[in-house]
């Protein structure tokens, strides 16, 4: 059964970069078949795609977060990775990393982490 | 960017009843539509996707519809598992798959 988890300081200062990895356990982080990536949710809101990565290396980010955003991944250790820089209070948030699956028509995110709160404060 | 549009946002049902669901897109998107369910402290799980598939291991009392704009999940006999947040998710502009607002299932 695949599992994710992700691992992370659970408090970041203002104006620092936030970072989180993402295990993924009983797969491979290297199937042509997938991609990976990360969702956040603000406390009491709903769910905002972060960006995602494929196994060779090729990245798609939200727009909006693009700016401040860098995802890798290490094959070797079958983990990827986030890091947000810049945070301000409005990223606090949970983060989930999550499996991105072709499921008939586009992405579906079929499999997550459990999620990591992480709060921006001093 | 497309907008996904929730509706309602909250409603109060009981054991039972039959739920439905609405989720709008603001351009069409032809049936790349998947629908996940929350439970408090949890991570989504993935219930249907486009639009009307049901992913493995999900009860037969789930179902989707809709294609273009408007799409609805329905469960036909609520239980009280079922009581949670929904959202909806596009997956038309891939890879930016943005979701909807989300509605809370709560017990009436």
């Amino acid at each position: 059964q695949l599992q994710l988890q992700e691992s992370g300081p659970g408090l970041v200062k203002p104006s620092e970069t936030l970072s989180l990895t993402c295990t993924v356990s009983g797969g491979s982080i290297s199937s042509s078949s997938y991609y990976w990536g990360w969702i956040r949710q603000p406390p009491g809101k709903g769910l905002e795609w972060i960006g995602s990565i494929y196994y060779s290396g090729s990245t798609y980010y939200n727009p909006s977060l693009k700016s401040r955003v860098t995802i890798s991944v290490d094959t070797s250790k079958n983990q990827f990775s986030l890091k947000l820089s810049s945070v301000t209070a409005a990223d606090t948030a949970v983060y989930y990393c999550a499996r991105h699956s072709y499921c008939t028509n586009g992405v579906c995110l079929d499999y997550w982490g459990q999620g990591t709160l992480v709060t921006v404060s001093s | 960017d497309i907008q996904m549009t929730q509706s309602p946002s909250s409603l109060s049902a009981s054991v039972g009843d039959r739920v439905t669901i609405t989720c709008r897109a603001s351009q069409s998107i032809s049936s790349y539509l998947n629908w996940y369910q929350q439970k408090p402290g949890k991570a989504p799980k993935l219930l249907i996707y486009a639009a009307s598939s049901l992913q493995s291991g999900v009860p037969s009392r789930f179902s989707g519809s809709g294609s273009g704009t408007d799409f609805t999940l329905t469960i036909s006999s609520l239980q009280p598992e079922d009581f949670a947040t929904y959202y909806c998710q596009q997956s038309y502009s891939t890879p930016n798959p943005s979701f909807g607002g989300g509605t809370k299932v709560e017990i009436k």
